[in-house]
Formats: structure tokens, C-alpha cells, sequence
């Protein structure tokens, strides 16, 4: 299975920080990684599809980014929703895998 | 508003059956790969098994193939996942979740997403 690694775990913020979370993939995905959003006792929402996509309705402060084994979330401008766990999913072959999440505190 | 709503979940004993129900409303699920994710207390998300819309493909993770079973009912606008041999380790919230294809024109390229969640229905696998 591929193996998606995202960093850091966690991290610490500020309202209007920029703030960067890179996940990578054990192998080549070209594009086909997603972003996700996860609120405690929440389902999970799609930020990002395609790798550098944006979720309709999703705000423009989000990007994606990067290809093949190496992509990133930014998040410019940090708001107090965004206070969440954000996971990257490889949907280039079965399984599907996700990383194993990044906690953002504001 | 596009839902879904996670059905039957609840305790279950090592070693026994739980089925679980996803039902959708507001949209025509036959149109979509339907997928069960799942996500043990404090954990990350565990991508679980797919169906084809027309139920013909499945996909499984390594750690419940032979055990777990994904369904669909298209008549019902329904997907399931009948849980047999349940281990402690299968504990978890378990979601499904719509699957859809998104066209890029910029890149002349699909891509899938799990555009639609439930709110998961929990499973508790103890003695």
C-alpha cells in the first residue's frame, strides 16, 4: 500500500498566520491526492481535489499544491475555523490511504 | 441538502456480525462509487472498501478482506457493510461517503473526492 506521510502532526498558530502542512506519498501519485478537513465529532469535508483544486464553496484562503510524491496545504490568512485535523488521501490506487493527520491549533 | 445517514452501528462481540446501512437523500446514489471510511476513538482515517455504482467492482483494505462486505441497493438508494468475524480492533466510527468525479479542463484530467460524508454510526467490539 502507499504510504502517505504527512508534517508536521500538529502545530500552533496565529490568527492571520500563513501555515503550511506537507504530506508525502512512498510512491508517484501524479495528481490524485485530496485535502480534508476534520472538526472533533465531525465528518470530515473536502478542501482540496486533484492536489491543487479547490471544493466549491471552499474559502480561497486554502491551496494545494505539488505532485508526483511531494504536495502541500496552505492556509493563508488563519481564521478561528480553522482550528481543525487536516488529512491528505492518495486516491491513485487501491487501497486508498490516508496521512495520518495534521491537528491545527489556533 | 445532500445527505447521508449511517445506519446500525452499536456493540458486538468479538468474533460477531454487525451490518451497517447509508442511505442517501436529495441525490441518486447509483451515479456514484460509494465508499465506507472508518476512524477508531482518537485515531485517523482508515479508508474502509468501495462498491461500483452498478455493484460489479469492490475494493477492500487488507486488514478487513474476508470479513467485511460492502452492498448496495440502487432501488433503495442504499449502500452497506455487513461486518463478520468483528475484532476489538475494528472498533471505530465508520462513515460513508459519496465518491465523485471531478473533470478539470485546465488540465484535461478526472479526479476523485469524497465530496459527501455521513456523521458515522459507532461500533464497539468488546466482551
Amino acid at each position: 500500500a502507499i504510504q502517505m506521510t504527512q508534517s508536521p502532526s500538529s502545530l500552533s498558530a496565529s490568527v492571520g498566520d500563513r501555515v503550511t502542512i506537507t504530506c508525502r506519498a512512498s510512491q508517484g501519485i501524479r495528481n490524485d491526492l485530496g485535502w480534508y478537513k476534520q472538526k472533533p465529532g465531525k465528518a470530515p469535508e473536502l478542501l482540496i481535489y486533484g492536489g491543487s483544486s479547490l471544493q466549491s464553496g471552499v474559502p480561497s484562503r486554502f491551496s494545494g499544491g505539488g505532485s508526483g510524491t511531494y504536495f502541500i496545504l496552505t492556509i493563508t490568512s488563519l481564521q478561528p475555523e480553522d482550528s481543525a485535523t487536516y488529512y491528505c488521501l492518495q486516491d491513485y490506487a487501491y487501497p486508498r490511504t490516508f496521512g495520518q493527520g495534521t491537528k491545527v491549533e489556533i | 441538502e445532500v445527505r447521508l445517514v449511517e445506519s446500525g452501528g452499536g456493540l458486538v462481540q468479538p468474533g460477531g456480525s454487525l451490518r451497517l446501512s447509508c442511505a442517501a437523500s436529495t441525490f441518486t446514489l447509483s451515479g456514484y462509487w460509494m465508499t465506507w471510511i472508518r476512524q477508531a476513538p482518537g485515531k485517523g482515517l482508515e479508508w474502509v472498501a468501495n462498491i461500483k455504482q452498478d455493484g460489479s467492482v469492490k475494493y477492500y483494505v487488507d486488514s478487513v478482506k474476508g470479513r467485511f462486505t460492502i452492498s448496495r441497493d440502487n432501488a433503495k438508494n442504499s449502500v452497506y457493510l455487513q461486518m463478520n468475524s468483528v475484532r476489538a480492533e475494528d472498533t471505530a466510527v465508520y462513515h460513508c461517503a459519496r465518491d465523485r468525479d471531478y473533470y478539470d479542463s485546465a488540465r484535461d484530467s478526472y479526479y476523485d473526492a469524497f465530496d459527501v460524508w455521513g456523521q458515522g454510526t459507532m461500533v464497539i467490539v468488546s466482551s
